[in-house]
This record gives C-alpha cells, sequence and structure tokens, in this order.
C-alpha cells in the first residue's frame, strides 16, 4: 500500500523566520513520483514541485528547497524567511507506475505571523 | 495560457437530486482527475482518464458517482441521488501524461446537499 504521512498538523511562526514541513512517504514501487502542493486560503491547489525516485538532488528555488532522501523515505520542504503570503496548507503527494492517482498527506497548515 | 477551469463554483441542491459538474482541461493534456475534498483533509481520489477511457474509477463511493469524458477533453462528474455526506469540494485536474506528470487543478465545485 502507498502511503504519505505530514505528521505536523499546523506550524506558526513568525516572518522571516524558516521554516521546514515534514513528509514521509510509503510506497513499494521502485518508480514513483513526490509532490508538493500550496493551497491558499483562496482553495486552489497550486503545484509546486515533482520530484521522480531516481533524482535525489535537492532543489532550491528562491526562498523555498527540498530535501529528497530516499534511505529515510522522506520529502522534506524549507521556506527561509517566511513571508505572510506564504499562510497556506501545504500538502505531499506520492504517484507510482502502478498507481497513477495522487496519493496526498493530510497537510500541514502553516501560519506566518507579521 | 488558460488553465483548468470547473462549473459550477457553487451548487446548492437538496437531497434525492441529481448533479452534474463540468470540467474543462488545459488544452492538450491527455489525462483528466476527479478528486473530492471534505474541510481540513487531502484531496480524495475519485476516478482518471486517459483520453476518452476510465482508465481508474475506484475512487468513486458507490454506483451514484458516474463521470465521463466522451470527446477526450471536457468530463462531467455525475451524482445521482444525492446525499448530505456528497457535500464536499470536486476538484479536477489535468496533466499532460499519467505516469509522473504534474498535476494542475481547477478551483472546484463546492457541492453543498441540503
Amino acid at each position: 500500500a502507498q502511503k504519505v504521512t505530514q505528521a505536523q498538523t499546523e506550524i506558526s511562526v513568525v516572518e522571516k523566520e524558516d521554516v521546514t514541513l515534514d513528509c514521509v512517504y510509503e510506497t513499494r514501487d521502485t518508480t514513483y513520483y513526490l509532490f508538493w502542493y500550496k493551497q491558499p486560503p483562496s482553495g486552489e491547489l497550486v503545484f509546486l514541485i515533482r520530484r521522480n525516485s531516481f533524482d535525489e538532488q535537492n532543489e532550491i528555488s528562491g526562498r523555498y528547497s527540498w530535501n529528497f532522501q530516499k534511505s529515510t523515505s522522506s520529502f522534506n520542504f524549507t521556506i527561509t524567511a517566511s513571508q505572510v503570503v506564504d499562510s497556506a496548507v501545504y500538502f505531499c503527494a506520492l504517484s507510482s507506475y502502478s498507481n497513477y492517482q495522487l496519493i496526498w498527506g493530510a497537510g500541514t497548515k502553516l501560519i506566518i505571523k507579521p | 495560457g488558460a488553465g483548468v477551469s470547473q462549473t459550477p463554483s457553487n451548487k446548492v441542491t437538496e437531497k434525492g437530486k441529481y448533479v452534474e459538474l463540468r470540467c474543462d482541461p488545459i488544452s492538450g493534456h491527455t489525462a483528466l482527475y476527479w478528486y473530492r475534498q471534505s474541510l481540513g483533509q487531502g484531496p480524495e481520489f475519485l476516478i482518471y482518464f486517459q483520453g476518452t477511457g476510465a482508465a481508474d474509477d475506484s475512487g468513486l463511493p458507490n454506483d451514484r458517482f458516474f463521470a465521463v469524458r466522451p470527446e477526450g477533453s471536457v468530463s462531467t462528474l455525475k451524482i445521482q441521488r444525492t446525499e448530505r455526506g456528497d457535500s464536499a469540494v470536486y476538484l479536477c485536474a489535468s496533466s499532460l501524461r499519467l505516469a509522473g506528470g504534474e498535476q494542475f487543478f481547477g478551483p472546484g465545485t463546492r457541492l453543498t446537499v441540503l
């Protein structure tokens, strides 16, 4: 069975702090894909990043960075110098060649206080 | 370019009625997915299409739910004899390919069954 766990239900930090959102996944497939999506208060899911299982390079995009570690089955997301506009629910998701649908974590609600 | 669009944005209906929810994917995207999301939860998979055919409908909760995509573009999710438990936001997503393709989401249809 495939599963995604986001243990942090809610995180609250003050603006400009760094924050890391955790994501742990389970799958028996050797080829799989990991995603992060942002869902702001407006409700629309926004795609942030996709990684495939063969590419463990960390990725940085502006203030966002992702740390993919197969050894611990984790795909963590860090926001550096957080801003109020980063406040949203963030979802981690998984798909694979045996299961094209996205398997979602429960989401982490991130609150950035001014 | 145009993103995924969904109509209506809101639908209020009475228990027992029939409803249709429409999704217009990004042009050229062959894969189309339906999910539903209840308050405070991650999206839940319903069905996906590759072209005109339903490749996997294992997430449909029962036979009151049905979806079509007759020309391989627009899709309609149909719910018969609605129940209060069907109330949720119904999300549509599309992607260029099934395996590992990033899914782009529409704004959703908020269905309320009274």
